[in-house]
């Protein structure tokens, strides 16, 4: 039982390139989550997922894009990568149905030069 | 009125002390309230959770105090040990809808041996 798997763990960019994370869970959640952490910020959410299909925006939105196609994937895009988007980002699910834990992954590490 | 305030930033303390971290929000429909427990290249951990019919929670040396009227919470940690040392988030939920958590900045902890 792996939990919530994130890919890649590690990345540079250059500023203009466009990358995807990918997230994913095996405990059959249906919520899930992307949140970006920061120095002094905490963990602030980028968009969000309550079922297959449907993507919501969170906190802090702007220049990342998101798709849920399966149940147990969650893709993160940038399109177009800014300095001002380096940071570590954690992937979350949970399944509110059984309990309000929120389990997350352990965290891509982005830095865009 | 979705943030979570959260102080202090850092703390060290002596072993067997006892840290208090402490948090406020402003929006009283949040009706979920966990602290999140983060190693240094981990994911945040569920530590402990508290709900507002209850003043107090313990989960062995952690415990949550929660002042429903002041729209505080707080996480004391009881004889303070070194593998404590972490960072330490709270956070805030709606849990009919979204289920979308919104944290504080997190309070680095330090235990000094």
């Amino acid at each position: 039982n792996a939990g919530v798997t994130q890919t890649p763990k590690f990345r540079v960019l250059k500023t203009g390139q466009s990358m995807t994370l990918l997230c994913a869970q095996d405990m059959n959640h249906e919520y899930m989550y992307w949140y970006r952490q920061d120095p002094g910020m905490g963990l602030r959410l980028i968009h969000y997922s309550v079922g297959e299909g449907t993507t919501a925006k969170g906190e802090v939105p702007d220049g990342y894009n998101v798709s849920r196609l399966k149940k147990q994937n969650f893709l993160l895009g940038l399109e177009s990568a800014a300095p001002s988007q380096t940071s570590v980002y954690f992937c979350a699910s949970s399944y509110p149905e059984l309990n309000t834990e929120a389990f997350f992954g352990q965290g891509t590490r982005l830095t865009v030069v | 009125q979705q943030q979570v305030k959260q102080s202090p930033q850092s703390l060290i303390v002596q072993k067997g002390g006892i840290p208090i971290i402490n948090c406020a929000y402003e929006n009283t429909a949040f009706d979920y309230f966990p602290w999140y427990q983060q190693f240094p290249g981990k994911g945040p951990a569920l530590l402990i959770a508290i709900r507002p019919d209850v003043s107090e929670k313990k989960e062995g040396r952690f415990t949550i105090s929660f002042n429903k009227s002041a729209k505080q919470f707080s996480l004391h940690i009881m004889d303070s040990q070194p593998g404590d040392s972490a960072t330490y988030f709270c956070a805030a939920s709606i849990t009919s809808g979204t289920y979308k958590y919104i944290f504080g900045t997190g309070t680095r902890l330090k235990v000094l041996a």
